[in-house]
């Protein structure tokens, strides 16, 4: 079965500072990955995805992740953090299952320090 | 502007009493999906519909239903069997159920038991 794993429930950083939240996905074949941002009391918003090609892929917002097929990652990264990026991270894989649905980690709340 | 709209954004619900969340969008997507998130456990797929007069329970249907009488509309009614409803709930849409096919969020009902 698919599964998602964020292994950091919170990170804290300054603003300014580099940052990588980080995402291990189990899968039986290709997949399609996916981040998600959420500010809080909002619905999620789709930062950027990755079907193929090209392993470092760029989304909005100034955010990369990179797709590394040995080590099941697909890590968020963002070189400089502004305050406005505090928010929550999800990482999600698909489709499966008979809905076909994506499959959704359980999250990572970033903090930003001025 | 094409989206998915929920409403209410707030909703609070007595003891015993059903409640009904609203999902429209205008995306002319075919499969439509409810989640909920509880804090720290990411998000749970409770129904989904992948085609009109036609759903399929997710991994916590129960004391949940929902209907998909039209395209663009699939309402979630939460009974009073559900013993825990406080949560914030989402509704989604995709194009298809291919891997390539983002799901696009709506902005989330908070429900809360009074």
């Amino acid at each position: 079965a698919q599964s998602v794993t964020q292994p950091d429930i919170h990170i804290t950083v300054s603003e300014g500072a580099s940052l990588e939240l980080r995402c291990n996905y189990s899968y039986g074949a290709t997949p399609y990955l996916f981040w998600y941002v959420q500010s809080p009391g909002q619905g999620l918003q789709l930062l950027l995805k990755y079907f193929s090609g090209d392993t470092l892929v760029q989304g909005i917002k100034g955010f990369e992740a990179e797709f590394k097929r040995s080590q099941s990652s697909f890590n968020l990264r963002k070189p400089s953090v502004h305050w406005s990026d505090a928010a929550e991270y999800f990482c999600a894989v698909g489709p499966s299952g008979s809905a076909r649905q994506l499959t959704f980690g359980s999250g990572t709340q970033l903090t930003v320090l001025p | 502007d094409g989206g998915i709209t929920q409403s209410p954004k707030y909703l609070f619900r007595k003891e015993g009493q059903n409640v009904t969340l609203s999902c429209e969008q205008n995306l002319n997507h075919d499969a439509m999906y409810w989640y909920r998130q509880d804090p720290g456990q990411g998000l749970r797929l409770i129904y989904y519909s992948q085609i009109v007069n036609d759903f399929q329970k997710g991994d916590i249907a129960e004391g949940y239903s929902v209907s998909r009488e039209k395209k663009e509309s699939f309402p979630l009614t939460v009974t009073s069997a559900q013993k825990n409803p406080t949560a914030f709930y989402l509704c989604a849409s995709r194009m298809g159920t291919g891997g390539n096919s983002e799901a696009f969020f709506g902005q989330g009902t908070r429900l809360t038991v009074v």
